[in-house]
C-alpha cells in the first residue's frame, strides 16, 4: 500500500482480555518496528523485525507481549491479559533494508478499562 | 546506553515568531543517526530530517533549519516565521547503526497561536 497501515485505529478492551494489533508495512520494506507511546511521553521501542533474522525483542515490557511477522510482511502484536498500564498508542513503522528512514503508521489507540 | 533529552515539554509562540526546539543526546557509539519527527494531532509521525554522526553541516529546508553540534551532543531544530500549522509534537530520535531501534525523546509540544 501507499503507507503503513495499522488496525484497528482504536481498541477498547476489558482488563484481563487479550488483544491483537495489526500492522501492514509498506510493500517491499523488510524492516518493521513496534513502538508504544504512552500519554504525553515519547516512543518506547518494543520489537524490531529485519527480514528473516530473529527479531530484537529487547523492548517488550513483559512476557504478556509478543509479536509475529508472517511471510516477512504483516505483523501482529499480541498483548495477553491486558492491564490498565497497557493503555497507550501502539505505533508501527517500516523501512527498506539498510535504510535509516522509517515510515510510521497512524497507530492503534488501546484503552484498557 | 542511549538517551535523548528534550528539555522543553511545551512551547507556545505567536505566529511569525521564530522558535528553537532543543535536543541533547547521549551515546557511546561513534556512528549514529539523529532524526526529527513531527507528530500532528492526527497521530502519524512525519519524518523531517536525518543526519549522520559524521556530517555536522547544518541544514536549511524552507522555514526549517537544524544545528548539529557533536561537541555539545546537540541537534537543535529551528522554525523561522512559525505558522499555526506548525503546531504539533516534535520528537528528536537517535539511531544506533548496529541496531534497528531508535531512542526517542519525550517530545516538545509546540503551539503556534494566530
Amino acid at each position: 500500500g501507499a503507507g503503513v497501515s495499522q488496525s484497528p485505529s482504536n481498541k477498547v478492551t476489558e482488563k484481563g482480555k487479550d488483544v491483537e494489533l495489526r500492522c501492514d508495512p509498506i510493500s517491499g520494506h523488510t524492516a518493521l518496528y513496534w513502538y508504544r507511546q504512552s500519554l504525553g511521553q515519547g516512543l518506547e521501542f518494543l520489537i524490531y523485525f529485519q527480514g528473516n533474522s530473529a527479531p530484537d525483542k529487547s523492548g517488550l515490557p513483559s512476557d504478556r507481549f509478543s509479536a509475529e511477522r508472517t511471510g516477512g510482511s504483516v505483523s501482529t502484536l499480541t498483548i495477553q491479559r491486558t492491564q490498565q498500564e497497557d493503555s497507550a498508542v501502539y505505533l508501527c513503522a517500516s523501512s527498506l533494508e539498510g535504510s535509516t528512514e522509517a515510515f510510521f503508521g497512524q497507530g492503534t489507540r488501546l484503552t484498557v478499562v | 546506553a542511549q538517551k535523548v533529552t528534550q528539555a522543553q515539554t511545551e512551547i507556545s509562540v505567536v505566529e511569525k515568531e521564530d522558535v528553537t526546539l532543543d535536543c541533547v543526546y547521549e551515546t557511546r557509539d561513534t556512528t549514529y543517526y539523529l532524526f526529527w519527527y513531527k507528530q500532528p494531532p492526527s497521530g502519524e509521525l512525519v519524518f523531517l530530517i536525518r543526519r549522520n554522526s559524521f556530517d555536522e553541516q547544518n541544514e536549511i529546508s524552507g522555514r526549517y533549519s537544524w544545528n548539529f553540534q557533536k561537541s555539545t551532543s546537540s541537534f537543535n531544530f529551528t522554525i523561522t516565521a512559525s505558522q499555526v500549522v506548525d503546531s504539533a509534537v516534535y520528537f528528536c530520535a537517535l539511531l544506533n547503526t548496529n541496531a534497528g531501534k531508535s531512542t526517542f525523546g519525550d517530545g516538545t509540544t509546540l503551539t503556534v497561536k494566530p
